[in-house]
């Protein structure tokens, strides 16, 4: 059974900084990554999405990157802001596109 | 409309009532989710729909919970005689876009409480 850990599960960090939120996994067998966005009392936005295939997708100020071999993945952050703050959630998926889900990392981004 | 959608945003019930929540994937969309997200179990799947049949609806909890999607578009996820342990936000998702078909966009939920 897939199991999807997110390390740390609270982080708060001074505005500006760089970090690194960590996504582990037990199967290598998927078929993509997510990140995802949640704020409070709100949906989950789509941040990044990486193919099994492939290593690491860039949006912006956000870099994923996927070892598929050893079921990790990391998201980096650059120059962080206040308007960061949000929890960060991992998923994975398998042929029928369910999502897994981390139990996320809740980032705090002090000005 | 431009995203997925869902309603009611938030429904209160009492226990061993029934409730029914809808959700409008985005226009065009082949594929739908349901998840749901308490807080001891965090965001679990519950059931996927392609086009207006069900091929995993391993997710559910339990025969009181069941959902449909009529005309490859508007499902309904109904909760029969419900529990408080039923407490929680129910999402769901839809993909199968054009552009994009792999990511997964979400709508806003609805809170569900059972006193």
């Amino acid at each position: 059974k897939q199991e999807v850990t997110q390390i740390p599960a609270a982080l708060s960090v001074p505005e500006g900084e760089n970090l690194v939120l960590n996504c582990s996994f037990t199967d290598s067998a998927i078929y993509n990554l997510q990140w995802f966005r949640q704020d409070p009392g709100k949906g989950l936005t789509s941040l990044l999405l990486i193919q099994s295939s492939q290593r690491e997708q860039t949006s912006g100020r956000l870099n994923a990157s996927l070892d598929k071999s050893s079921g990790r993945s990391t998201l980096y952050i650059a120059a962080s802001q206040p308007g960061d703050s949000a929890t960060y959630l991992c998923a994975v998926t398998d042929s029928s596109y369910k999502l897994i889900f981390g139990s996320g990392t809740r980032l705090l981004v002090r000005p | 409309g431009a995203g997925v959608s869902q309603s009611p945003s938030n429904k209160v019930t009492e226990k061993g009532k029934d409730v029914e929540l809808r959700c409008d994937p985005i226009s065009g969309h082949t594929a739908l989710y349901w998840y749901r997200q308490s807080l001891g179990q965090g965001l679990e799947f519950l059931i996927y729909f392609q086009g207006n049949s069900a091929p995993d609806k391993s997710g559910l909890p339990s025969d009181r919970f069941s959902a449909e999607r009529t005309g490859g578009s508007v499902s309904t996820l109904t909760i029969q005689r419900t529990q408080q342990e039923d407490s929680a936000v129910y999402l769901c998702a839809s993909r199968g876009g054009t552009a994009d078909t792999d990511t997964q966009y979400f709508g806003p939920g609805t809170r569900l409480t059972v006193l």
